[in-house]
């Protein structure tokens, strides 16, 4: 079975500044995705950024970027240049490969974001 | 991109009566989708996985009696709240995976349904 944990259950950035939210997960499986997903108050889930397991090289979207440490199961999600509309619910979730199976989500860490 | 359609987006109802939420992919062909459900300040947890064509798989302590799922074609998923009770308020949110060998693909999610049992 597989589990994520993150272990910051609120944060708090200042704008423009940065922040990193952290994820840890356990799987039994060799392939694997890990995703971080904003949830704003409109409680839509939109996908922030995604990381193959098999790839070593961290992802990257624009000011989202992951710290992957495959050896440590540690998937840290880093925003840079806060802005206001990153307050949001932030999600760590994994899926395997197999098709058919579902996502396992985090507890989620809620992010204000300070003008 | 892809895009889920979840309908209604909010139902407000007496105790007693049952609910059906819609979930539709609407640019691809959906043979998975998920029901997961989300209390306040919570993660999403998964109810069951519906499967077009075959009974839906729950997850423990999910009664299947209560929450009827239904997944006649490869576009739709639907989920029926049974004699719905004011414990059964939460948000309802869908989500669907592509075809096979799409493993790296997200699930693409419906924008969910707030449902309030008075």
């Amino acid at each position: 079975a597989q589990t994520v944990t993150q272990s910051q259950p609120e944060m708090s950035v200042q704008e423009a500044e940065t922040v990193t939210l952290s994820c840890t997960y356990d799987t039994s499986e060799s392939d694997y995705y890990l995703f971080w997903y904003k949830q704003p108050p409109s409680r839509q889930m939109i996908l922030v950024i995604r990381q193959e397991a098999y790839k070593q090289q961290n992802a990257t979207e624009n000011r989202f970027s992951v710290n992957f440490q495959k050896a440590a199961k540690s998937f840290s999600l880093k925003i840079s240049d806060s802005q206001l509309g990153d307050a949001a619910m932030y999600f760590c979730a994994t899926i395997t490969d197999n098709y058919g199976q579902n996502f396992v989500f985090g507890p989620g860490t809620r992010l204000s974001v300070l003008p | 991109g892809a895009v889920v359609s979840q309908h209604p987006s909010r139902v407000i109802c007496k105790s007693g009566t049952s609910v059906k939420i819609e979930c539709r992919s609407l640019d691809f062909q959906a043979t998975t989708m998920f029901w997961y459900r989300q209390f306040p300040k919570q993660s999403l947890m998964l109810m069951a996985t519906s499967n077009e064509g075959s009974k839906a798989t729950y997850e423990q302590g999910v009664e299947k009696d209560k929450f009827l799922i239904n997944h006649a074609s490869l576009t739709l998923s639907t989920l029926t709240v049974t004699s719905a009770h004011p414990e059964d308020s939460s948000f309802y949110i869908c989500s669907a995976r592509g075809a096979r060998g799409q493993g790296n693909q997200p699930q693409h999610f419906g924008d969910g349904t707030r449902l309030s049992i008075l």
